[in-house]
């Protein structure tokens, strides 16, 4: 199993400029997940989803759109790139969560992205 | 707010010197406190989920335990490749889970 793929794994784009990241997951996993990493900051959730069809906000979506239109695949958005977007963009999956308790998250290698 | 806290920023030590690293966490009904290690250039690994305080889980030389409001990841004598970042995150709610800013761990030969 490949587990989580990110694709690319680099960019660079220029202010302005739109793209799309691509995440697969190949364990049928219901949730998946945005996070973007900078230096000092952590993992810092951008988006979610909770089964194919469905999206909501994490702590920091502003400048960023995504979509899961098939449980296998969830897709990030920026539709026009700001220099503040430069990060470490990483996906993860995991199960749903029961009523008491989360699941463990497993995290794609990510994709690193510069805007200039 | 809810807040995962991890000290310190970053450990050096030497090879069989053991160690603990911190993390406190601010939710009141956790839903798993979660222990990752991340390589450079790598995505952020899993290692242990623990659910209730005076759980404790052990991988060779990592041992990870958990009280009310905090979590140790305990490493026994570390060899150098036990370098790496450790990063703590607890589950705040059915579908979040949020991150602490990590610890770099360094382990000199």
């Amino acid at each position: 199993n490949a587990g989580v793929t990110q694709t690319p794994k680099f960019r660079v784009l220029k202010t302005g400029q739109s793209m799309t990241l691509l995440c697969a997951q190949d364990m049928n996993h219901e949730y998946m997940y945005w996070y973007r990493q900078d230096p000092g900051m952590g993992l810092r959730l951008i988006h979610y989803s909770v089964g194919e069809g469905t999206t909501a906000k994490g702590e920091v979506p502003d400048g960023y759109n995504v979509s899961r239109l098939k449980k296998q695949n969830f897709l990030l958005g920026l539709e026009s790139a700001a220099p503040s977007q430069t990060s470490v963009y990483f996906c993860a999956s995991s199960y749903w969560s029961t009523g008491t308790y989360n699941s463990p998250l497993h995290f794609g290698n990510g994709t690193r992205l510069t805007v200039t | 707010e809810d807040q995962v806290t991890q000290s310190p920023e970053a450990l050096r030590l030497q090879e069989g010197e053991s160690s603990s690293l911190n993390c406190s966490y601010t939710v009141s009904g956790l839903r798993g406190l979660f222990w990752y290690r991340q390589d450079p250039g790598k995505g952020p690994e899993f290692l242990f989920t623990l659910y209730s305080a005076g759980e404790e889980k052990e991988k060779e030389r990592l041992k990870a335990t958990l009280t009310k409001k905090e979590s140790f990841l305990h490493i026994t004598a570390p060899k150098p490749e036990d370098s790496a970042t450790y990063l703590c995150a607890e589950g705040s709610s059915a579908s979040k889970i949020i991150f602490g800013s990590g610890t770099r761990l360094s382990i000199r030969p």
